[in-house]
């Protein structure tokens, strides 16, 4: 199993550009989330997913759209990169939730760069 | 509300001494709280999580300790060791249909041989 992998490891951007994060998992975990995380603030989720074709906005969701077309996959978008969205990017997932709360597995991080 | 408070922000410790974070929430409808250990260049991994149904919990030298009357939780680890440097992460979340965590701002612990 290689649990959660993320795609690019790391890129850089010029201000305006756009580009997409990819994330999969081959735990088939019905969760997953999209977290950036900034140096003094911790990680902060963007956008999640609690099942194949839904989507649903986290605490900082502007600047980005996501899709989860697949089970496994899920996509971060950045349709006009801003310098502001310079940050490293954590996609992790999870099994079901409700009363027993599950483990959030973590990917390795795309570091993000914009000029 | 949704807010979970961390400190200290850096932390060094001596080898074989005693590292203690803590958090603190306002939401009292939080009743999952994980701690994740975070190495750099790697993505965070849970390290031990507690309930409020239980004020303290160990696993090998991690401990989470609990106090729901006051809204606050620590993790002490015993006879830090110089691989336990990295980043800890207290987070909380709510009972439900989502599983989403709210995340404290991080601790960078040293631990110096």
């Amino acid at each position: 199993n290689a649990g959660v992998t993320q795609t690019p490891k790391f890129r850089v951007l010029k201000t305006g550009q756009s580009m997409t994060l990819l994330c999969a998992q081959d735990m088939n975990h019905e969760y997953m989330y999209w977290y950036r995380q900034d140096p003094g603030m911790g990680l902060r989720l963007i956008h999640y997913s609690v099942g194949e074709g839904t989507t649903a906005k986290g605490e900082v969701p502007d600047g980005y759209n996501v899709s989860r077309l697949k089970k496994q996959n899920f996509l971060l978008g950045l349709e006009s990169a801003a310098p502001s969205q310079t940050s490293v990017y954590f996609c992790a997932s999870s099994g079901h939730g409700g009363a027993a709360q599950e483990t959030q597995y973590f990917g390795p991080g795309t570091r993000l760069l914009v000029l | 509300q949704q807010q979970v408070k961390q400190s200290p922000q850096s932390l060094i410790v001596q080898k074989g001494g005693i590292s203690i974070i803590n958090c603190a929430y306002e939401n009292t409808a939080f009743d999952y709280f994980p701690w994740y250990q975070q190495f750099p260049g790697k993505g965070p991994a849970l390290l031990i999580a507690i309930r409020p149904d239980v004020s303290e919990k160990k696993e090998g030298r991690f401990t989470i300790s609990f106090n729901k009357s006051a809204k606050q939780f620590s993790l002490h680890i015993m006879d830090s060791q110089p691989g336990d440097s990295a980043t800890y992460f207290c987070a909380a979340s709510i009972g439900g249909a989502t599983n989403k965590l709210i995340f404290g701002t991080g601790t960078l612990l040293a631990v110096q041989p």
